[in-house]
């Protein structure tokens, strides 16, 4: 089942905050984070594991509330460059695959 | 840099064509991956690979089919194209063992019409 994922789309103007909040109905032993740009392929951000080890990007930050199955992606005095949708991917063990949820359209306005 | 290659960006085919889409990768991972990506549906697996000759449907497997004979390589089959599965494709791949601490790097995709 797919993780669910809110807003489903955002508008911001250079500078402003933004948060990316996803949630998966079953336990989750990893959360992922991607950006795809229009056109590319998507492109790894973060993975957040049970148990609190980060490894990722460094201007974007999230959180992993492994009780409530909930991640959320924290975009900070967001950039042009940050445009684009945001996925993210749950891993609930068992075989190694990751299930993604269908994404956040982020755009960032001058 | 890992480098994902899927071989088509783009691809017309008729209804009840067979269609392979293929994908080679250079970073010697172990898995793979084919997703299938539609407006409003996100990213959806439809078949994945651990190894050699081995696979594991996904979410969506129906209609489709998947061959590994190498390990660079894994293609996905549609038997009998149909017009619901016009799509963006999209391969990837990560190393064994380290999906929860590894990455999918993803090819920039094929996308299929069947008319």
């Amino acid at each position: 089942q797919q993780p669910v994922q809110s807003p489903q789309a955002v508008i911001l103007r250079e500078g402003e905050d933004a948060v990316i909040n996803c949630s998966s109905s079953k336990a989750l032993y990893s959360v992922h984070w991607y950006r795809q740009k229009h056109g590319e392929a998507p492109v790894f951000l973060m993975i957040l594991l049970k148990g609190g080890e980060q490894k990722g990007h460094e201007k974007i930050s999230a959180s992993f509330n492994e009780k409530k199955q909930q991640s959320s992606l924290y975009l900070t005095a967001s950039q042009l460059s940050y445009s684009g949708t945001y996925f993210c991917g749950s891993h609930s063990g068992g075989y190694q695959k990751v299930t993604f949820g269908i994404g956040t359209k982020l755009q960032v306005i001058p | 840099d890992v480098k994902v290659t899927q071989s088509s960006r783009y691809l017309v085919k008729r209804t009840g064509e067979k269609v392979f889409l293929e994908c080679v990768q250079d970073m010697d991972h172990e898995n793979m991956f084919w997703y299938r990506q539609d407006p409003g549906l996100g990213l959806r697996l439809i078949y994945f690979s651990y190894d050699v000759k081995m696979k594991e449907k996904g979410d969506i497997p129906e209609g489709y089919s998947v061959s590994r004979e190498k390990k660079e390589r894994f293609s996905l089959i549609l038997e009998s194209a149909s017009t619901n599965q016009t799509s963006m494709y999209l391969c990837a791949s990560s190393f064994r063992g380290r999906v929860n601490t590894g990455e999918l790097f993803f090819g920039e995709g094929s996308r299929l019409t069947v008319l």
